[in-house]
């Protein structure tokens, strides 16, 4: 099984409140996990490459950690903002492949004034 | 620096036309890469391109989608003839992917052509 799962499908906070969102993959033969931004329209923005078991990113207020062992990926976002709605994607790429993003179908966000 | 422009933003078509659409990469990435996203569905890999060459075309669904690089630079996506289930958003995105680490590997997207076909 390919797939890559996140969860929640959607969630609402308030301006302020500190969130965070789940992307399951199997965990064999992984190469790296991408996580994206996108609000409709606009390009899907980069936000972190996750490669190595334990890696802890950051940017801003948001941040990422990533565990290849068991197959996880947790975004945090903390004191989120109207301006973080959005749909944050994850993807991974198998080792071997020739670089292709295998998506999950996202987590909606959107934060209330 | 540019980022990765599509053309047109939107199409709207009836089934059975040809419609072709358009990606510019960042300039000086080999890597070209075409995604689908079907509404309420995951993004979905279609194909790869290496310079001119394709990489990896195992996601196209048919053919009636035919990709071109020529010359390596931008790259078109034509559909011909639609069918209603063609309907989507169609994202281009591009990476250096030098191989020195795996950090170079990120793709940059486009904005996407948004395909309905009535």
């Amino acid at each position: 099984i390919l797939n890559v799962e996140q969860s929640p499908q959607s969630l609402h906070v308030q301006e302020g409140d500190s969130t965070n969102f789940t992307c399951s993959f199997p965990s064999s033969n992984f190469y790296a996990l991408h996580w994206y931004r996108w609000e409709t329209a606009k390009s899907p923005e980069a936000l972190f490459v996750m490669t190595l078991n334990g890696d802890e990113k950051k940017k801003g207020r948001i941040s990422a950690t990533l565990n290849t062992k068991e197959g996880y990926s947790y975004l945090y976002i903390k004191g989120s903002q109207p301006e973080d709605s959005a749909t944050y994607l994850c993807a991974r790429i198998y080792g071997g492949s020739q670089g292709n993003l295998i998506f999950g179908k996202g987590t909606k966000l959107s934060v209330k004034p | 620096e540019a980022g990765v422009t599509q053309f047109p933003s939107h199409s709207v078509i009836e089934k059975g036309q040809t419609v072709t659409l358009r990606c510019d990469p960042i300039s000086g990435h080999d890597n070209l890469y075409w995604y689908r996203r079907v509404m309420g569905k995951e993004i979905k890999f279609l194909l790869h391109f290496v310079k001119e060459s394709k990489q990896d075309e195992s996601g196209m669904p048919n053919n009636r989608f035919l990709a071109e690089r020529t010359g390596g630079t931008y790259s078109t996506l034509k559909v011909q003839p639609a069918e209603l289930e063609d309907s989507g958003v169609y994202f281009c995105a591009s990476s250096q992917r030098t191989g020195q680490s795996r950090e170079s590997d990120t793709q940059y997207f486009g904005p996407g052509t948004r395909l309905t076909v009535l």
